[in-house]
């Protein structure tokens, strides 16, 4: 069964500190990965795109990687703002398929 | 370039009573995605269109949600009659026409059925 788990559930950290949100997934055949930043009472908004022969992209201070052999990616935050606390989603997807595969999310806290 | 634009942004209704979203779309984006989203979890699919065609919509409860997207443009869903465990966002979202492209979600309607 094609799914994308991801941790920890939620993370509080203090201002200015940095963090690394993990994401496992069990989709095959894996075409690519995308990290999404949901603020509250919104909508997602795309943070970093990534497909199977990639192993780092980086937006701002925003960093993905990806390990397509252990099928585990994570997104790292330096220097984290209070603008950063939302709920951040990995999304898988296959080839030739419109279909993507949203993890749970984790929820960060970021405390002046 | 405007976002994928969601109304109502709220409704709270009775179980049993019947409710409306709109979505309109970014202009030039063919496909579009109505999710529902439960507190605390991620986006579930509900119907994709392609167009005005449904590409997936094996995650619907057609017993009670109904989904249209007339020309292709602007799309509805309904549900009739609405549930308690219906309470949810419900995310629209709209991408390019080739496949892989990146989603625009819009901001959801929030349904609380009392």
């Amino acid at each position: 069964k094609n799914q994308v788990e991801q941790s920890p559930q939620s993370l509080i950290i203090l201002e200015g500190k940095n963090c690394t949100l993990q994401c496992n997934y069990t989709v095959s055949p894996f075409s690519n990965l995308r990290w999404y930043k949901q603020d509250t009472g919104r909508g997602p908004v795309s943070l970093t795109i990534m497909t199977f022969s990639e192993n780092t992209k980086s937006n701002g201070r925003y960093t993905a990687t990806l390990d397509a052999d252990t099928k585990q990616s994570s997104l790292h935050i330096t220097a984290s703002q209070l603008s950063d606390s939302a709920s951040y989603i990995c999304v898988v997807s296959g080839p030739g398929t419109y279909k993507y595969i949203f993890g749970t999310g984790t929820r960060l806290k970021v405390l002046a | 370039e405007a976002g994928v634009a969601q109304s109502p942004r709220y409704k709270i209704i009775e179980k049993r009573q019947s409710v409306a979203f709109w979505c309109n779309p970014i202009s030039g984006h063919a496909t579009l995605y109505w999710y529902q989203q439960i507190l605390g979890q991620g986006p579930k699919l509900l119907i994709q269109f392609q167009n005005n065609g449904v590409v997936d919509d094996s995650q619907l409860p057609k017993d009670r949600f109904s989904a249209e997207r007339l020309k292709g443009v602007d799309s509805t869903l309904k549900i009739q009659p609405a549930k308690l465990e219906d309470s949810a966002v419900y995310l629209c979202a709209s991408s390019p026409p080739m496949y892989q492209e990146t989603q625009y979600f819009g901001p959801g309607t929030r349904l609380l059925v009392l």
